[in-house]
């Protein structure tokens, strides 16, 4: 079945950019939305933004100025960048795949990787 | 769209009926979800839209509502189901809400 492995720095000092790739085992990365979420320590899930298979992505409103998320199709990963970073960015962070509900645009998180802890400090 | 979740913990012994409550701050149509996430793991998909059980989801969880009103209902807990549970849209953007906290009384 599909797996997702996030990988990544573990530290990240103030004012750099965090980037994380996800990789997808089992699938192909050619469908669906991928998505980005995080989780501060402590506290509830952040999205963070998702990209679909033909490389449009959308971002959270509150991030945006700081996010890129991309698609790399031939190596079956997703990414993400988010620059100066500051100590609120520390969490874990998670991709996970979307899927089709019901509706034409309903999608839901089905499969998710592990997370990966984030740490912003000097 | 903003998630409300209440209440923020719920206590109760296993066996016992569990009600959680999502509140959208305008319609997310039934595009909703609910995920239950246990301590160092990743979220589950357990419900979408709305009333759907996830693949795998045991038939005691189930879910309702529609427009701005939902509601996870577990029938009888069992001990595995002690978790925190969030609620999710994808309507306008894509928000979480607070999650709620189902512990052993």
């Amino acid at each position: 079945q599909v797996q997702l492995q996030e990988s990544g720095p573990g530290l990240v000092k103030p004012s750099e950019t965090l980037s994380l790739t996800c990789t997808v085992s089992g699938g192909f990365i050619s469908s669906y939305y991928w998505s980005w979420i995080r989780q501060p320590p402590g506290k509830g899930l952040e999205w963070i933004g998702y990209i679909y298979y033909s490389g449009s992505a959308t971002y959270n409103p509150s991030l945006k100025s700081r996010v890129t998320i991309s698609l790399d199709t031939s190596k079956n990963q997703f990414s993400l960048k988010l620059t100066s970073v500051t100590a609120a960015d520390t969490a874990v962070y998670y991709c996970a795949r979307e899927v089709n509900g019901y509706y034409p645009n309903s999608y839901y998180m089905d499969v998710w990787g592990k997370g990966t802890t984030v740490t912003v400090s000097s | 769209i903003v998630l409300t979740q209440s209440p923020a913990t719920l206590s109760l012994s296993p066996g016992e009926r569990a009600t959680l409550s999502c509140r959208a701050s305008q319609s997310v149509n039934n595009y909703l979800a609910w995920y239950q996430q246990k301590p160092g793991q990743a979220p589950r998909l357990l419900i979408f839209d709305a009333s759907n059980r996830a693949t795998g989801i045991p038939a005691r969880f189930s879910g309702s509502g529609s427009g701005t009103d939902f509601t996870l209902t577990i029938s009888s807990l069992e001990p595995e189901d002690f978790a925190v549970y969030y609620c999710q849209q994808r309507s306008n953007w894509l928000t979480f809400g607070g999650g709620t906290k189902v512990e052993i009384k």
